[in-house]
Protein backbone atom coordinates (compact mmCIF):
# COMPACT_ATOMS: atom_id res chain seq x y z
CA UNK A 1 0.00 0.00 0.00
CA UNK A 2 1.14 3.49 -0.48
CA UNK A 3 2.33 5.33 2.47
CA UNK A 4 3.45 8.86 3.00
CA UNK A 5 6.35 9.53 5.21
CA UNK A 6 7.10 13.36 6.98
CA UNK A 7 10.62 12.72 8.86
CA UNK A 8 10.07 15.37 11.13
CA UNK A 9 6.94 15.69 13.82
CA UNK A 10 7.88 18.43 15.69
CA UNK A 11 10.26 21.45 14.28
CA UNK A 12 10.95 24.58 16.54
CA UNK A 13 12.46 27.55 14.86
CA UNK A 14 13.45 31.13 15.66
CA UNK A 15 11.89 33.93 13.40
CA UNK A 16 13.60 34.25 9.99
CA UNK A 17 15.15 31.06 10.24
CA UNK A 18 15.03 28.60 6.88
CA UNK A 19 12.75 26.26 6.75
CA UNK A 20 12.44 22.51 5.09
CA UNK A 21 10.07 20.04 5.81
CA UNK A 22 10.68 16.47 4.07
CA UNK A 23 8.05 14.05 2.63
CA UNK A 24 8.50 10.84 1.10
CA UNK A 25 5.75 8.64 -0.72
CA UNK A 26 5.69 5.18 -1.70
CA UNK A 27 4.19 4.89 -5.27
CA UNK A 28 5.81 3.93 -8.42
CA UNK A 29 3.53 5.94 -10.31
CA UNK A 30 2.01 9.09 -11.22
CA UNK A 31 1.44 11.03 -8.20
CA UNK A 32 -0.30 14.22 -7.49
CA UNK A 33 1.73 16.23 -4.56
CA UNK A 34 -0.04 18.33 -2.03
CA UNK A 35 1.25 20.33 0.89
CA UNK A 36 -1.72 21.46 3.73
CA UNK A 37 -1.40 23.42 6.52
CA UNK A 38 -3.75 24.06 9.43
CA UNK A 39 -3.23 27.04 11.56
CA UNK A 40 -4.16 26.84 15.08
CA UNK A 41 -7.50 27.05 15.53
CA UNK A 42 -8.20 26.96 11.42
CA UNK A 43 -9.39 24.29 8.99
CA UNK A 44 -6.68 22.51 6.38
CA UNK A 45 -6.12 24.88 3.83
CA UNK A 46 -3.99 23.97 0.64
CA UNK A 47 -0.10 25.26 0.72
CA UNK A 48 0.44 24.43 -3.02
CA UNK A 49 0.16 20.78 -5.25
CA UNK A 50 2.38 19.67 -7.68
CA UNK A 51 0.81 17.27 -10.46
CA UNK A 52 3.01 18.41 -13.78
CA UNK A 53 4.83 20.38 -15.46
CA UNK A 54 7.47 22.34 -13.44
CA UNK A 55 8.83 20.43 -10.40
CA UNK A 56 9.61 23.28 -8.25
CA UNK A 57 6.04 25.06 -7.39
CA UNK A 58 5.40 27.88 -5.65
CA UNK A 59 2.63 28.25 -2.97
CA UNK A 60 1.10 30.90 -0.84
CA UNK A 61 2.96 32.55 2.11
CA UNK A 62 5.81 32.48 0.41
CA UNK A 63 6.61 28.84 -0.06
CA UNK A 64 7.41 26.17 -2.81
CA UNK A 65 8.27 22.62 -2.75
CA UNK A 66 10.70 20.82 -5.26
CA UNK A 67 9.59 17.29 -6.72
CA UNK A 68 11.91 14.95 -6.81
CA UNK A 69 10.65 11.97 -8.62
CA UNK A 70 14.08 9.78 -8.21
CA UNK A 71 13.82 10.31 -4.65
CA UNK A 72 10.02 10.29 -4.35
CA UNK A 73 10.06 13.60 -2.20
CA UNK A 74 8.28 16.49 -2.00
CA UNK A 75 10.12 18.45 -0.01
CA UNK A 76 8.10 21.64 1.45
CA UNK A 77 10.73 25.27 2.07
CA UNK A 78 10.63 28.53 3.73
CA UNK A 79 13.68 30.79 3.06
CA UNK A 80 12.61 33.00 6.07
CA UNK A 81 9.90 32.11 8.39
CA UNK A 82 7.35 34.31 10.47
CA UNK A 83 5.76 33.71 13.68
CA UNK A 84 2.63 33.25 12.36
CA UNK A 85 4.00 30.21 10.11
CA UNK A 86 3.31 27.95 13.62
CA UNK A 87 0.88 25.71 12.53
CA UNK A 88 0.81 21.93 11.54
CA UNK A 89 1.69 21.23 8.06
CA UNK A 90 0.50 17.93 6.13
CA UNK A 91 2.24 16.46 2.84
CA UNK A 92 -0.19 14.27 0.63
CA UNK A 93 -0.52 11.99 -2.19
CA UNK A 94 -3.81 11.00 -4.29
CA UNK A 95 -2.63 8.22 -6.34
CA UNK A 96 -4.38 5.91 -7.08
CA UNK A 97 -7.69 7.62 -7.10
CA UNK A 98 -9.19 10.81 -5.88
CA UNK A 99 -8.76 10.95 -1.57
CA UNK A 100 -6.16 11.87 0.00
CA UNK A 101 -3.75 9.84 1.71
CA UNK A 102 -1.86 11.87 4.03
CA UNK A 103 1.78 12.07 6.07
CA UNK A 104 1.13 12.26 9.68
CA UNK A 105 2.03 15.96 9.87
CA UNK A 106 4.82 18.23 11.18
CA UNK A 107 4.12 20.56 14.32
CA UNK A 108 5.92 23.62 13.61
CA UNK A 109 6.34 26.45 16.00
CA UNK A 110 8.04 29.46 15.15
CA UNK A 111 9.80 31.67 18.14
CA UNK A 112 9.84 35.55 18.19
CA UNK B 1 -18.35 32.96 -0.98
CA UNK B 2 -19.16 30.27 2.08
CA UNK B 3 -16.91 27.35 2.09
CA UNK B 4 -17.72 23.86 3.53
CA UNK B 5 -19.78 23.92 6.85
CA UNK B 6 -20.10 20.72 9.04
CA UNK B 7 -22.59 20.49 12.28
CA UNK B 8 -22.71 19.91 14.87
CA UNK B 9 -18.76 20.97 15.78
CA UNK B 10 -18.65 19.12 18.75
CA UNK B 11 -20.43 15.96 19.86
CA UNK B 12 -19.85 14.08 23.11
CA UNK B 13 -21.96 10.49 22.97
CA UNK B 14 -21.72 7.69 25.16
CA UNK B 15 -20.24 3.88 24.12
CA UNK B 16 -22.94 2.27 22.21
CA UNK B 17 -25.13 5.51 21.13
CA UNK B 18 -25.46 6.21 17.01
CA UNK B 19 -24.37 9.42 16.29
CA UNK B 20 -25.15 11.58 12.37
CA UNK B 21 -22.60 13.84 11.37
CA UNK B 22 -23.77 16.71 8.45
CA UNK B 23 -21.66 18.15 6.03
CA UNK B 24 -23.16 21.02 3.74
CA UNK B 25 -20.33 21.58 0.50
CA UNK B 26 -19.24 24.50 -1.30
CA UNK B 27 -22.27 24.76 -4.11
CA UNK B 28 -21.53 23.41 -7.29
CA UNK B 29 -19.02 20.85 -5.71
CA UNK B 30 -19.38 17.74 -7.20
CA UNK B 31 -16.96 15.82 -5.58
CA UNK B 32 -17.11 15.58 -1.51
CA UNK B 33 -14.71 13.64 0.95
CA UNK B 34 -15.35 12.26 4.33
CA UNK B 35 -11.71 12.03 6.62
CA UNK B 36 -10.95 11.53 10.36
CA UNK B 37 -8.11 13.20 12.04
CA UNK B 38 -6.96 11.22 15.26
CA UNK B 39 -4.01 11.26 17.52
CA UNK B 40 -1.41 8.63 16.73
CA UNK B 41 -3.56 7.93 13.09
CA UNK B 42 -3.25 11.03 12.05
CA UNK B 43 -5.62 12.33 8.45
CA UNK B 44 -7.33 8.82 7.49
CA UNK B 45 -9.49 8.72 4.37
CA UNK B 46 -13.03 7.01 5.23
CA UNK B 47 -15.89 7.73 1.79
CA UNK B 48 -15.72 9.87 -1.10
CA UNK B 49 -18.52 11.08 -3.33
CA UNK B 50 -18.52 11.79 -6.96
CA UNK B 51 -21.80 13.48 -8.33
CA UNK B 52 -24.47 10.44 -8.44
CA UNK B 53 -22.06 7.34 -8.93
CA UNK B 54 -21.86 4.92 -5.99
CA UNK B 55 -19.38 6.31 -3.64
CA UNK B 56 -16.15 5.15 -3.16
CA UNK B 57 -16.44 3.23 0.49
CA UNK B 58 -12.66 1.27 0.85
CA UNK B 59 -11.83 3.90 3.61
CA UNK B 60 -14.31 3.00 5.89
CA UNK B 61 -13.13 1.14 9.07
CA UNK B 62 -15.73 -1.10 9.84
CA UNK B 63 -19.84 -1.83 9.20
CA UNK B 64 -20.62 0.54 11.44
CA UNK B 65 -19.57 3.18 9.31
CA UNK B 66 -21.87 4.57 6.81
CA UNK B 67 -22.69 7.77 4.74
CA UNK B 68 -25.21 9.55 2.12
CA UNK B 69 -25.35 12.13 0.16
CA UNK B 70 -28.75 13.48 -0.82
CA UNK B 71 -29.41 15.45 -3.68
CA UNK B 72 -25.73 15.67 -4.98
CA UNK B 73 -25.30 17.85 -2.34
CA UNK B 74 -25.57 17.12 1.82
CA UNK B 75 -23.75 14.41 2.68
CA UNK B 76 -24.61 12.71 6.45
CA UNK B 77 -21.81 10.18 8.02
CA UNK B 78 -23.60 7.73 10.38
CA UNK B 79 -21.51 5.96 13.29
CA UNK B 80 -23.44 3.12 14.73
CA UNK B 81 -22.88 1.86 17.98
CA UNK B 82 -20.11 4.27 18.40
CA UNK B 83 -16.91 2.82 20.50
CA UNK B 84 -14.17 5.01 22.29
CA UNK B 85 -11.84 4.77 19.45
CA UNK B 86 -14.18 6.45 17.34
CA UNK B 87 -13.44 9.35 19.31
CA UNK B 88 -11.71 11.88 16.66
CA UNK B 89 -12.40 15.08 14.56
CA UNK B 90 -14.23 14.06 11.50
CA UNK B 91 -13.37 16.54 8.55
CA UNK B 92 -15.30 16.72 4.84
CA UNK B 93 -13.91 18.53 1.89
CA UNK B 94 -15.28 19.06 -1.13
CA UNK B 95 -14.31 19.73 -4.98
CA UNK B 96 -15.17 21.17 -7.87
CA UNK B 97 -14.95 18.03 -10.07
CA UNK B 98 -13.69 15.04 -9.66
CA UNK B 99 -10.55 15.17 -10.57
CA UNK B 100 -7.28 14.05 -8.63
CA UNK B 101 -5.62 17.16 -9.35
CA UNK B 102 -8.72 19.59 -7.56
CA UNK B 103 -8.05 21.08 -4.81
CA UNK B 104 -9.79 19.81 -1.95
CA UNK B 105 -11.68 22.19 0.52
CA UNK B 106 -11.91 21.41 3.84
CA UNK B 107 -14.57 22.12 6.42
CA UNK B 108 -14.12 22.99 10.59
CA UNK B 109 -14.61 19.78 11.23
CA UNK B 110 -16.98 17.70 13.89
CA UNK B 111 -15.17 17.03 17.61
CA UNK B 112 -16.68 13.34 18.07
CA UNK B 113 -15.78 12.38 21.99
CA UNK B 114 -17.29 8.87 22.56
CA UNK B 115 -17.61 8.65 27.04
Amino acid sequence: AQSVSQHNHHVILSEAASLELGCNYSYGGTVNLFWYVQYPGQHLQLLLKYFSGDPLVKGIKGFEAEFIKSKFSFNLRKPSVQWSDTAEYFCAVNAPGYALNFGKGTSLLVTP
Amino acid sequence: GAGVSQSPSNKVTEKGKDVELRCDPISGHTALYWYRQSLGQGLEFLIYFQGNSAPDKSGLPSDRFSAERTGGSVSTLTIQRTQQEDSAVYLCASSPRTSPTDTQYFGPGTRLTVL
